[in-house]
Parts: C-alpha cells; sequence; structure tokens
C-alpha cells in the first residue's frame, strides 16, 4: 500500500505570495492532519480535516486554510506569505479521526524569500 | 494536555539496547502514551503506544511506570538506522485529536 505522499517536495516563493501545498493519504484513509515544522518551534499542528470538514485548527492565523476533497486528498494554502513561514509542512493521515496511529509524509519544505 | 520532559539528546553504540526516558507526571488516566520517531529528512514515524501496562510490537517495548508518571522506550538492539529524534506524547484516545510534540531525545548511535 502506498504511503503518504505530498506534493511538492521543495518550493521556493518570495514574501507575499500565496502557496498551496497538497496530500494524498494512505487509501482508505479519511483523516488528514496538517504540521508545521521549524527548528525554532518544533512540530505544531495547524488543522485535521475528515469527511471534507475541519475538525481541529491550531493556533495560527487565518493565512493558514486548508481543504478535503472527496477523495479524502487534502491541500493547504497559505497566502500573504512571511518570512517566517518557511518550514517542513507535514502532512499526516489516520483511517478516521481519533485514531492514535497517524502516517506521515515526507513533508513539503517551502522557503521563503 | 500533559507535558512531557524528555533528555534532549543521547548517545549509545550499535547492536546495544537504549533506553529512552519520557516523564510525564501530569498525564491524565485516560492519556494513552505515544511514541513517535523521526528519521533525518523525513516525516515522523509511529512507533509504539500504551496506556498502562507493557507493549511490545516488533519495533520497540514500551514500559510503563505503575503511577503513569513516566514510560521507557526500549530498542533492544539499536541499529545506525535507528538514529532518530523519538517524540514522547500523552494523548487522550477520545480528544479532539492534535498531537502535542515536545523538542523529543535525538538518539545518536555510535558504530
Amino acid at each position: 500500500k502506498a504511503g503518504v505522499t505530498q506534493t511538492p517536495r521543495y518550493l521556493i516563493k518570495t514574501r507575499g505570495q500565496q502557496v498551496t501545498l497538497s496530500c494524498s493519504p494512505i487509501s482508505g484513509h479519511r483523516s488528514v492532519s496538517w504540521y508545521q515544522q521549524t527548528p525554532g518551534q518544533g512540530l505544531q499542528f495547524l488543522f485535521e480535516y475528515f469527511s471534507e470538514t475541519q475538525r481541529n485548527k491550531g493556533n495560527f492565523p487565518g493565512r493558514f486554510s486548508g481543504r478535503q476533497f472527496s477523495n479524502s486528498r487534502s491541500e493547504m494554502n497559505v497566502s500573504t506569505l512571511e518570512l517566517g513561514d518557511s518550514a517542513l509542512y507535514l502532512c499526516a493521515s489516520s483511517l478516521v479521526e481519533g485514531i492514535e496511529t497517524q502516517y506521515f509524509g515526507p513533508g513539503t519544505r517551502l522557503l521563503v524569500l | 494536555d500533559a507535558k512531557t520532559t524528555q533528555p534532549n539528546s543521547m548517545e549509545s553504540n550499535e547492536e546495544e539496547p537504549v533506553h529512552l526516558p519520557c516523564n510525564h507526571s501530569t498525564i491524565s488516566g485516560t492519556d494513552y502514551i505515544h511514541w513517535y520517531r523521526q528519521l533525518p529528512s523525513q516525516g515522523p514515524e509511529y512507533v509504539i503506544h500504551g496506556l498502562t501496562s507493557n507493549v511490545n510490537n516488533r519495533m520497540a517495548s514500551l514500559a510503563i511506570a505503575e503511577d503513569r508518571k513516566s514510560s521507557t522506550l526500549i530498542l533492544h538492539r539499536a541499529t545506525l538506522r535507528d538514529a532518530a529524534v523519538y517524540y514522547c506524547i500523552p494523548r487522550r484516545l477520545d480528544s479532539n485529536y492534535q498531537l502535542i510534540w515536545g523538542a523529543g531525545t535525538k538518539l545518536i548511535i555510535k558504530p
């Protein structure tokens, strides 16, 4: 069974631009969570989607948004990029919400110049 | 959510057992203890989880203290491939589903 895939793997943007990252969960998994990882803050939860609905949201500004499609694939969008948005963005999938085991993708490394 | 304390880093020799400690003194009675690890340049990987009794799987063993205020992840025979950052995360199974990640323990394996 294929693992969680994220595209693109690397991205360079400039301040003020917007970016969309994509995540395809493991087949059959219906829950997708997004995390931001930076050297200073570590791994921080962004949001979680289940059955196309946002179930939980972390403490991030409204510039960070996401959605989930009927096939469970998910996208996250960051508008008006800031230098501090440079990070590794990780997507994790699980069978359903509230299940303990999350399977992570390799991440998208975003550099904002 | 319960807070955790883990050593910043640990070193071990290859093919020797490794015991990674985690203190979670504020854990609640319904919090499971999860362990994940993150290998260099990869996303985190689930290792093991447990509630009260010790747990074993093909990757590791989890020893949970009787008062549940601490736990130890045991790698029985470390290999170079086990070099990673190990995260201990208490979490309620029925919670609104956020994994709160600490800084973890960077495990260095010496050949």
